[in-house]
């Protein structure tokens, strides 16, 4: 019961360094995020795919590419990481209800604490 | 207003005591409701969904009032091992950018 996966688990990075990170699921959902969580701020959503081939920003988009490569992976790239990116970043899945379906909420990776100096 | 708003705590409380604390939401629209539960360096785990009328997962129990807008958790006989923070999430359910976490009580039980 593998759930949701997260590489690597620790990063250190010198600024202007770029690194993806990577996230699989194996609950078959559909819809799949990227958050990063920094004490006080509590959660905030970089970027979310609904669905495999689709993507969105959420509310602190700058700095961050992703990619659905297919329906099990989302990953998370900083293509010239900068200090304010040090950060916890969890990625989730969800298999959201709809107006008639219960929605189950998150499965949660157990996150990657990145670095950047 | 804030989307969701929780006091961030610390709660301190004996081991064997209840605990109550609330969470408020802005949006009446808002469709599910949960609570999750973060240990310390961890990710968040889902602890129980909110159903309008209430529900019950042992020593937890999960109330939602949506006339005043806001939903409940009380531990009841608290553990040791409860001592995490409890976030409050809200989502309008046909809405994947619509899920919104709150910050967070963070709950101290003491032996």
């Amino acid at each position: 019961n593998a759930g949701v996966t997260q590489t690597p688990k620790f990063q250190v990075l010198k600024t202007g360094q770029s690194m993806t990170l990577q996230c699989a699921q194996d609950m078959n959902h559909n819809s799949m995020y990227w958050y990063r969580q920094d004490p006080g701020m509590g959660l905030r959503l970089i970027y979310y795919s609904a669905s495999e081939g689709t993507t969105d920003k959420g509310e602190v988009p700058n700095g961050y590419n992703v990619s659905r490569l297919n329906k099990r992976e989302f990953s998370l790239r900083l293509e010239s990481a900068a200090p304010s990116q040090t950060s916890v970043y969890f990625c989730a899945s969800n298999h959201p209800g709809g107006q008639r379906v219960k929605n189950y909420g998150y499965t949660f990776g157990s996150g990657t604490r990145l670095t950047v100096v | 207003r804030k989307e969701v708003e929780q006091d961030p705590g610390p709660f301190n409380v004996p081991e064997g005591a209840t605990v109550a604390f609330n969470c408020t939401y802005s949006n009446s629209a808002s469709q599910s409701f949960f609570w999750y539960r973060q240990d310390c360096r961890k990710e968040p785990k889902l602890l129980m969904s909110v159903y309008s009328s209430g529900n019950e997962d042992g020593r937890f129990t999960a109330q939602l009032n949506r006339a005043s807008q806001y939903i409940s958790l009380l531990i009841r006989d608290s553990k040791l091992s409860d001592s995490a923070t409890y976030l409050c999430v809200v989502s309008l359910t046909n809405r994947d950018d619509k899920i919104i976490f709150g910050k967070g009580t963070r709950l101290h039980i003491l032996p």
